[in-house]
């Protein structure tokens, strides 16, 4: 089944610690994205990636980075200069840079 | 800079009851239009989306949008709802020239009562 798949789905991390958030797609996307989703305010780009070892900030890119060594994977490392972090997580991938997102599950992210 | 404003955040309906959800872009030069669902418990997806021709386009579920240019508007619209329509529901926009850069409304909720 064609499709992105996220892990971990929940993860609870103390405050100072990096955490790594996986996203693999095999939907032969080249284009690929990480949102965040806080309730009441829709899903805010963090970071987006239209090619392999290519990569650009999006509107909140700050304490977060990212790698994309591979097509299919792009991982998202929450760093502990992000001040608040607690938030749901959200990796899509598209086939065109304008076209449809598809979307993973998601991961929760609590920092305790 | 791109932004999308979506009017209610939160809309209580009973089943048969019809629907409309409004939603304002802005950006300075074309676009693609897009509105994502997320169901209960699922992962966001596609509901439908516009990228050029005929401004009234219909998805899946018996939702249809109207692109009107000229109001920047994209407001979706379904004659009967459902209980399984209870959902929240994302207008987004990608600037034909900001590739890569999906903005996303607030989101609204529905709630369908049976």
């Amino acid at each position: 089944d064609g499709g992105i798949t996220q892990s971990p789905k929940y993860l609870f991390r103390k405050e100072g610690q990096n955490v790594t958030l996986s996203c693999e797609q095999n939907l032969n996307h080249d284009a690929m994205y990480w949102y965040r989703q806080d309730p009441g305010q829709g899903l805010r780009l963090i970071y987006y990636s239209q090619i392999v070892n290519d990569f650009q900030k999006g509107d909140i890119a700050e304490g977060y980075s990212v790698s994309r060594e591979k097509k299919e994977s792009f991982p998202l490392t929450v760093t502990s200069a992000q001040k608040n972090p607690t938030a749901f997580y959200l990796c899509a991938s598209s086939l065109a840079p304008t076209g449809e997102l598809f979307f993973g599950e998601g991961s929760r992210l609590t920092v305790l | 800079a791109q932004s999308v404003s979506q009017h209610n955040h939160h809309v209580i309906l009973s089943e048969a009851a019809s629907l409309e959800l409004g939603c304002n872009y802005s950006y300075g030069g074309t676009v693609n239009l897009f509105w994502y669902v997320q169901y209960p418990g699922q992962h966001l997806q596609l509901l439908l989306k516009y990228f050029s021709g005929d401004p009234l386009v219909k998805g899946i579920k018996g939702f249809e949008a109207e692109f009107i240019k000229s109001k920047f508007s994209f407001n979706l619209r379904k004659p009967s709802v459902q209980w399984s329509d209870t959902a929240e529901y994302f207008c987004a926009v990608t600037g034909r020239t900001n590739a890569g850069k999906s903005t996303f409304g607030d989101g609204t909720t529905l709630t369908v009562k049976p």
